[in-house]
């Protein structure tokens, strides 16, 4: 596969359940992002890796937890969600982030998240 | 803080007609622009970008977009809609600031191509 990838592309979940969301990116980039698109909100950045390392976190509740093993791969952890954050979540990669980049992002198709 | 405005939150145009739609931005240092192409049931695709140089833009499917800095805009053209131009399309900024070299997005346009 080329691109990023994302899986699943919908998850259904109650409040109290833990689900993660996948990403995965075939581009060799360094820098990865997660964000959450809700109707006619703009799209929020919740988190950004670089070289595997947190380096923006836009005040997001600690139900959502990231982790990002390797620079292929980023995760969404969830648990404990609140029915207002159904919502689609979008993941991002681009060669880098940080001091001196900027860098086109290339989106996956996003995970839409149902939460009852 | 830098900020984007995409005014019309829904664009109707008859296919073969002109496709205007009008992004302006705020931003305290000269900026980085975007915009971005969301088909249903997909994610984000670049349509062309601005940076530095020539301040129009040409990107894929035929669009383009040219930044003035005295208007702060930033609008989206295509000559002639396609059916297939039917989508959601997101302007967005990145201020040129080292070590915040964060996207903020508008909230899309809707743009529906009438047969």
């Amino acid at each position: 596969e080329t691109g990023v990838t994302q899986t699943p592309r919908h998850l259904v979940m109650g409040m109290t359940n833990k689900k993660s969301l996948k990403c995965e990116q075939h581009l060799g980039h360094n820098a990865m992002y997660w964000y959450k698109q809700s109707a006619k909100k703009p799209l929020e950045l919740m988190f950004v890796y670089s070289l595997e390392e947190r380096v923006e976190n836009n005040s997001v509740p600690s139900r959502f937890s990231p982790e990002c093993p390797n620079s292929s791969h980023l995760f969404l952890h969830l648990h404990t969600l609140q029915p207002e954050d159904s919502a689609l979540y979008l993941c991002a990669s681009s060669q880098g982030a940080g001091v001196g980049y900027q860098e086109t992002q290339y989106f996956g198709p996003g995970t839409r998240l149902l939460v009852l | 803080a830098q900020s984007v405005t995409q005014l019309g939150s829904h664009v109707s145009v008859s296919e073969g007609a002109l496709v205007l739609l009008r992004c302006n931005y705020s931003s305290s240092v000269p900026p980085y622009l975007f915009w971005y192409v969301q088909y249903p049931n997909q994610g984000l695709q670049l349509l062309l970008k601005y940076t530095t140089g020539a301040t129009l833009v040409k990107g894929i499917n035929g669009f383009e977009a040219e930044f003035k800095k005295s208007e702060t805009s930033f609008h989206l053209t295509k000559p002639s809609a396609h059916m297939s131009d039917a989508a959601e399309y997101f302007c967005a900024v990145m201020d040129v600031n080292f070590g915040n070299e964060k996207l903020t997005f508008g909230t899309g346009t809707r743009l529906t191509i009438i047969p």
